[in-house]
């Protein structure tokens, strides 16, 4: 069954220290997607990055970028440059590959929550 | 103007009242969706509208109700909630389902109703 893990429930980073959060997948399907969203303690998710699983090189967004390793079957979030605002809880998820048209929906790991340390 | 307006933001009821939560997005998507946000969980998907028809009901019980009046305006129909339904309840938007993976699966999400039920 298509699942997300996310081993790491809390970490801690410096200010101004890079970070990577983890996230493995399972899926037997070639074709998917992976997304990871930020969700501070005001309650909304906000969409940070997108991996698709037949892109050529490792999707970057600003000071995220995604370590995508096809063959481990992980999709780690790298923050460079940490900031206070990045304390928040992270979510990593996958499209339902059994899902298409008008029936997609994604799954969802448990979280990491990060704190920033000034 | 925030992309999607969820109210009220926090919502204490009894197991035997009606309440309702709206959700607004000004986004101009065709998609919307009900999420429930638990402790220990990973995202639930309830329900996802499409073009104002709902493609989605994952197996919610009756006590929740979905209404979806027009593209950009989503209702949750509570009643006979349970102590167990106490969460944060997320609505989101994306566009619309037939779209290229990344379009369709992007979501856009409120700040979501934290509910209690007593």
């Amino acid at each position: 069954a298509q699942k997300i893990t996310q081993t790491q429930p809390g970490m801690f980073v410096q200010e101004k220290e890079a970070v990577t959060l983890d996230c493995t997948y399972d899926t037997s399907d070639p074709s998917y997607g992976l997304f990871w969203y930020k969700q501070p303690s005001s309650g909304e998710m906000i969409f940070l990055i997108y991996q698709g699983s037949y892109d050529q090189q490792n999707a970057t967004e600003g000071r995220y970028s995604l370590n995508f390793q096809k063959a481990r079957k992980s999709a780690n979030l790298v923050i460079s440059a940490s900031q206070l605002g990045d304390s928040a809880m992270y979510f990593c998820a996958m499209s339902d590959p059994r899902d298409a048209g008008n029936n997609r929906k994604l799954i969802w790991g448990l979280g990491t929550s990060l704190a920033v340390n000034p | 103007e925030t992309g999607v307006t969820q109210t009220p933001r926090h919502l204490v009821m009894g197991m035997t009242n009606k309440k309702s939560l709206k959700c607004e997005q000004h986004l101009g998507h065709n998609a919307m969706y009900w999420y429930k946000q638990s402790a220990k969980k990973p995202l639930e998907l309830m329900f996802v509208y499409s073009l104002e028809e709902r493609v989605e009901n994952n197996s919610v019980p009756s006590r929740f109700s979905p209404e979806c009046p027009n593209s950009s305006h989503l209702f949750l129909h509570l009643h006979t909630l349970q102590p167990e339904d106490s969460a944060l309840y997320l609505c989101a938007s994306s566009q619309a389902l037939d779209r290229p993976r990344l379009e369709a699966e992007k979501l856009f999400f409120g700040s979501g109703t934290q509910l209690s039920v007593l």
